[in-house]
């Protein structure tokens, strides 16, 4: 059964980066993309970014010009950076896996679906000087 | 602002049915992946396109459309599905996931 572990500073200070890692336990790291989701304090979902084991990556637009997410396949662990953060960014931060599964949905239509099916539980990220 | 519309909150009788809806203008089908998410936990995925129920999950929920709105159907509702249900969809034009702004499940 896989298993996403995460960790990561829970403080940090206006400006500064934050760094987050999740590593994967039970299950294989390829053909899958890593994602990083936030949910700011009484609000809901907001999707960060992802990445595969080959290196590509797809980022929220909105977040594109400060954050970064980078994957080492060694150590089956991916990273979250986000930079110049501010009170904004404060948040807890969850990781998951995405997969996809392509369905009929008409007689003649298929689509495929994407989900996050695994997810770590969560670390709270507080901006603050 | 979310691109993926939910109303934010819905009640439900114990035992009977409720559908937890989602409108998005640029939805390519009418099905959608669905989280459920409970008080100080991470997500969980409950259902995902039309026919898509992970395993664990009871078979009391189930996928719709209605014109162009996707839903969740939970069908003889129980105490332990109160929560906050996400809908999320993948924007293949710009490679991103939309969510939903969540919608707050009470089951009285």
């Amino acid at each position: 059964q896989v298993q996403l572990e995460q960790w990561g500073a829970g403080l940090v200070k206006p400006s500064e980066t934050l760094s987050l890692t999740c590593a994967v336990y039970g299950g294989s790291f390829s053909n899958y993309y890593w994602s990083w989701i936030r949910q700011a304090p009484g609000k809901g979902l907001e999707w960060i970014g992802e990445m595969n084991d080959s290196g590509s990556t797809n980022y929220n637009p909105s977040l594109m010009s400060r954050v970064a997410i980078s994957v080492d396949t060694s150590k089956n662990q991916f990273t979250l950076g986000l930079t110049s953060v501010t009170a904004a960014d404060t948040a807890v931060y969850f990781c998951a896996r995405r997969g996809n599964e392509r369905q009929r949905v008409t007689p003649l239509r298929f689509f495929t679906f994407h989900y996050m099916d695994v997810w770590g539980r969560g670390t709270t990220v507080i901006v603050s000087s | 602002s979310s691109e993926l519309t939910q109303d934010p909150a819905v009640s439900v009788a114990l035992g009977q049915t409720v559908r937890i809806t989602c409108q998005g203008d640029s939805l390519a089908t009418p099905y959608v992946t669905w989280y459920q998410q409970k008080p100080g936990l991470a997500p969980k995925l409950v259902f995902y396109g039309k026919t898509g129920r992970p395993s664990g999950i009871p078979d009391r929920f189930s996928a719709s459309k209605s014109g162009t709105s996707a839903s969740l159907i939970i069908t003889g509702a129980q105490a332990e599905d109160e929560a906050d249900y996400y809908c999320s969809c993948r924007d293949d034009s710009r490679s991103r996931e939309l969510f939903g702004g969540g919608t707050k499940v009470t089951v009285l």
